[in-house]
């Protein structure tokens, strides 16, 4: 078993609709990232969370909602999205957040908004 | 802003060739120095990584070369190999990692 664990891996939806994206980490860490990626651009950190505690938010629209209900697992809660939204979504886990060396990440959630 | 640059974007390189992608920062803080190696269909997975202390870094046909005073790194691919075709990132971290934007590179048998 993998250590980062996301699903879905592909989705579609409408601009409309209301999904969800998930991750489960193995490896007993404390910090829980998601990342986008868009072609040719830098992975976009959009939230950091510690222990369950959202310790970072890159202005990111409020039509991505998140959620961490306990350190092992991380939610991506999408709705009202835009075509420019499709992405390649990242999680990730570290050990902590003090001098973070490794991110270990997930396989990802390919999302399409059509 | 973006705190690392990368280039090139893409490259292609023949089978037995060398790849080099280079990095440049300007954050001082910056004291760690990892690359990150990505498969089609995969997350990043940390591939090596230097310490600003250390001018170079080799582990198998990957090595890192750093220049501190330059606040630049590279990447250097030695007897570049049909499966090293990946998408590789530069990042640097202080308390947390910042990533460059990738470079495709291609292998061609």
């Amino acid at each position: 078993e993998t250590g980062v664990t996301q699903t879905p891996r592909h989705l579609v939806m409408g601009m409309t609709n209301k999904k969800s994206l998930k991750c489960e980490q193995h490896l007993g860490h404390n910090a829980m990232y998601w990342y986008k990626q868009s072609a040719k651009k830098p992975l976009e950190l959009m939230f950091v969370y510690s222990l369950e505690e959202r310790v970072e938010n890159n202005s990111v629209p409020s039509r991505f909602s998140p959620e961490c209900p306990n350190s092992s697992h991380l939610f991506l809660h999408l709705h009202t999205l835009q075509p420019e939204d499709s992405a390649l979504y990242l999680c990730a886990s570290s050990q902590g957040l003090v001098l973070v060396r490794e991110l270990f990440f997930g396989e990802g959630s390919r999302l399409t908004v059509l | 802003q973006q705190q690392v640059k990368q280039s090139p974007q893409s490259l292609i390189v023949q089978k037995g060739g060398i790849s080099i992608i280079n990095c440049a920062y300007e954050n001082t803080a910056f004291d760690y120095f990892p690359w990150y190696q990505q498969f089609p269909g995969k997350g990043p997975a940390l591939l090596i990584a230097i310490r600003p202390d250390v001018s170079e870094k080799k582990e198998g046909r990957f090595t890192i070369s750093f220049n501190k005073s330059a606040k630049q790194f590279s990447l250097h691919i030695m007897d570049s190999q049909p499966g090293d075709s990946a998408t590789y990132f530069c990042a640097a971290s202080d308390y947390k990692l910042s990533f460059g934007a990738g470079t495709t590179v291609t292998v061609r048998a």
